[in-house]
């Protein structure tokens, strides 16, 4: 089945200690995006990819960075993490409808990072 | 004022209930409109796109309001597996999407 994967499920690291998030998909959607989700609280939005074309968020914070080497994987680097950025995140894709109504999102099942 | 707004529930409601959310956006020009489940720990997943006339899939129903910025879902004869998040999400132009914090529903026997 096509599919959005994320790995690890689970991430513990330690306070300032950087930490990579993976995302790969099998759906060939050109469009990818990383939220951030925190305990009962709205997915927000932190950066999405067009293809290669990077698109930040205006008040995502510079410590976290994305990759996207090619159209199957998405990697999202917290060069510093803080207490405040333990949270659940999610990779999502959708495809390019060209112009027409925006097409839904598939979601990966999210990595939960925790910072000690 | 946020950009979507939800009632953040719970909604506790016996089986076979009929429960109505709402939400609300601030962005006149936003231009695609979902309802996505999300159950505990885990992903958010498609419920159903929103459309101008309304539109129905099976026990739900959306709706639509572009003058009163709103969007509703509509569950009838609730089901114990209807308990869950349901967050509303907004697209306002080219990729960028805006999600509700969600409503949560308990469904009760």
């Amino acid at each position: 089945d096509a599919m959005v994967i994320q790995n690890p499920r689970y991430q513990v690291t330690q306070f300032g200690k950087p930490v990579t998030l993976s995302c790969s998909q099998t759906l060939n959607h050109n469009v990818m995006y990383w939220y951030q989700q925190k305990s009962s609280q709205a997915p927000k939005l932190l950066f999405h990819y067009y293809d290669k074309d990077f698109n930040n968020e205006a008040d995502t914070p510079d410590n976290f960075q994305s990759r996207r080497p090619n159209t199957s994987f998405c990697f999202l680097d917290i060069r510093s993490p803080g207490l405040g950025d333990a949270a659940m995140y999610l990779c999502a894709t959708s495809r390019d409808t060209g112009g027409l109504a925006f097409d839904e999102q598939f979601f990966g099942p999210g990595t939960r990072l925790t910072v000690l | 004022r946020k950009e979507v707004e939800q009632d953040p529930g719970p909604f506790n409601v016996p089986e076979g209930a009929t429960v109505a959310f709402n939400c609300t956006y601030s962005n006149s020009a936003s231009q695609s409109f979902f309802w996505y489940r999300q159950d505990c720990r885990k992903e958010p997943k498609l419920l159903m796109s929103v459309y101008s006339s309304g539109n129905e899939d099976g026990r739900f129903t959306a709706q639509l309001n572009r003058a009163s910025q709103y969007i509703s879902l509509l569950i009838r004869d609730s089901k114990l597996s209807d308990s869950a998040t349901y967050l509303c999400v907004v697209n306002t132009g080219g990729f960028k999407t805006i999600f509700g914090a969600g409503t949560r529903l308990f469904v009760k026997a």
